[in-house]
């Protein structure tokens, strides 16, 4: 079964960066995309990007674009999520999520999800 | 830019049928994935791929396309179900994911 673990909560000023980190357990993490996608309190899911963890190539949304980050590192099944020039619109939810399958687009599998309070 | 829309709620009554719609331009031709989400917790795949269901997810939901709507079905619905619900697409076009914004399903 895949377990994907992320970094714990943050609190952030305006202006500050924030890395968040999503560990997969297992033989679970090569080989297939990992999205971000994060929910400010009260609203939708809003989609930030997604990783190939085998080449490290990455999309992002284009609203994000210049301010985001994301990277992996195979030897410890981690991705990671780095987010720069934070206001208090980015105050949300952070979810890792790692696609169903090889051949499915569907992100089956979820972290738990790291609040990112940003207040001065 | 490709927009998915989706009621802000739906309403049923236990053991009847839920339908929740999903509407994008020719969304027939994309692969629409469905989550479900539970207050305070981090999101669920129940039916990806237009029609399949994922390993532990009931048979009591299934989702079809057709032309410009996606519709996620949730039949016998029980007091369970009872949550929040996203389609999602890939943009060929942009290279990005999109989120329906979501549907409230209420159990009356």
């Amino acid at each position: 079964q895949v377990h994907l673990v992320q970094s714990g909560a943050e609190v952030k000023k305006p202006w500050a960066s924030v890395k968040v980190s999503c560990k997969a357990s297992g033989n679970t993490f090569s080989g297939y995309y990992m999205h971000w996608v994060r929910q400010a309190p009260g609203q939708g899911l809003e989609w930030m990007g997604r990783i190939n963890t085998n080449s490290g190539g990455t999309n992002y949304a284009q609203k994000f674009q210049g301010r985001v980050t994301m990277s992996r590192d195979t030897s410890i099944s981690t991705a990671s999520m780095e987010l720069r020039s934070l206001t208090s619109d980015d105050t949300a939810v952070y979810y890792c999520a790692r696609i169903y399958s090889s051949s499915s687009g569907g992100m089956g599998f979820w972290g738990q999800g790291t609040l990112v309070t940003v207040s001065s | 830019s490709y927009v998915l829309t989706q009621p802000p709620s739906v309403s049923v009554a236990p053991g009847q049928t839920a339908r929740i719609p999903c509407a994008g331009n020719n969304i027939g031709s994309k692969s629409v994935h469905w989550y479900q989400q539970k207050p305070g917790q981090a999101p669920v795949l129940v039916v990806y791929d237009d029609d399949d269901r994922p390993s532990g997810i009931p048979e009591r939901f299934s989702g079809s396309t057709s032309g410009n709507t996606a519709t996620l079905t949730i039949i016998r619905v029980e007091a369970g179900d009872e949550a929040d619900y996203y389609c999602q697409v890939w943009d060929t076009s942009s290279d990005h994911v999109l989120f329906g914004g979501g549907t409230k399903l209420t159990v009356l």
